[in-house]
């Protein structure tokens, strides 16, 4: 069984901090990850995706993979009470075209 | 922005009933996926379609449900005989052929009584 593990939290951080959210996956052969931010009784929507090793940047979010780990993480500048919500890891597998999604983390900002 | 449509917002049903759930992808994907929610647990991945066909599927893609592309446009999950553990949010998504990137609807919240 192919798992996303993601520390479910609460995670509080103040307005203004950053945040830092972390996810590790199983299948070693997974290419392709993504997070997604979802308000309670929302549906996911996309924030980032990364495919390669390394840091991609886009606004106050940044994706870091880690493929010989098995490490994804995603940090949030200057954390604001908007971006209070769950977030999750999703992970596509070598085989398929699912995503695979971990349980997810809270994030509460706190103004 | 194109957006993937689900109908009803929320579906009450007794234990045993049937239930259509309903879906428009954005228009120019050619992958569409449901994926169900139980309350205060993760999204899971049922049921992966494309060209026609079923791509891929859970282990809780059981007899009980199946889906259908009924025209160029729907996208529709069904659920033969539900039981209170099909409740849940559902979740239609789709992408394009070129990237991976999944791109959901609002859901439709079942509840089974």
């Amino acid at each position: 069984q192919k798992e996303v593990e993601q520390n479910s939290g609460p995670l509080s951080v103040p307005e203004g901090a950053i945040a830092s959210l972390n996810c590790t996956y199983s299948d070693r052969g997974s290419q392709s990850f993504f997070w997604y931010r979802q308000y309670s009784g929302k549906s996911p929507e996309l924030i980032m995706s990364i495919y390669s090793n390394g840091d991609k940047e886009d606004g106050r979010f940044t994706a870091q993979l880690n493929k010989a780990s098995q490490y994804v993480s995603l940090l949030i500048r200057d954390s604001q009470p908007s971006d209070s919500a769950t977030y999750l890891c999703a992970v596509k597998l070598e085989a398929g075209t699912a995503l695979i999604f971990g349980k997810g983390t809270t994030l509460s900002v706190s103004s | 922005e194109p957006e993937v449509t689900q109908t009803p917002s929320h579906q009450v049903t007794q234990m045993g009933q049937e239930v259509i759930l309903h879906c428009v992808p954005i228009s120019n994907h050619l992958y569409f996926y449901w994926y169900r929610q139980i309350l205060g647990q993760k999204v899971e991945f049922l049921v992966s379609f494309y060209n026609n066909e079923i791509s891929e599927k859970s282990e809780i893609f059981d007899d009980q449900f199946s889906v259908e592309r009924p025209d160029g446009s729907n996208f529709t999950l069904k659920i033969r005989s539900t039981k209170l553990e099909d409740s849940a949010m559902y979740f239609c998504a789709s992408r394009t052929g070129r990237s991976e990137k999944l791109f959901f609807g609002s859901g439709t919240q079942l509840s089974v009584l």
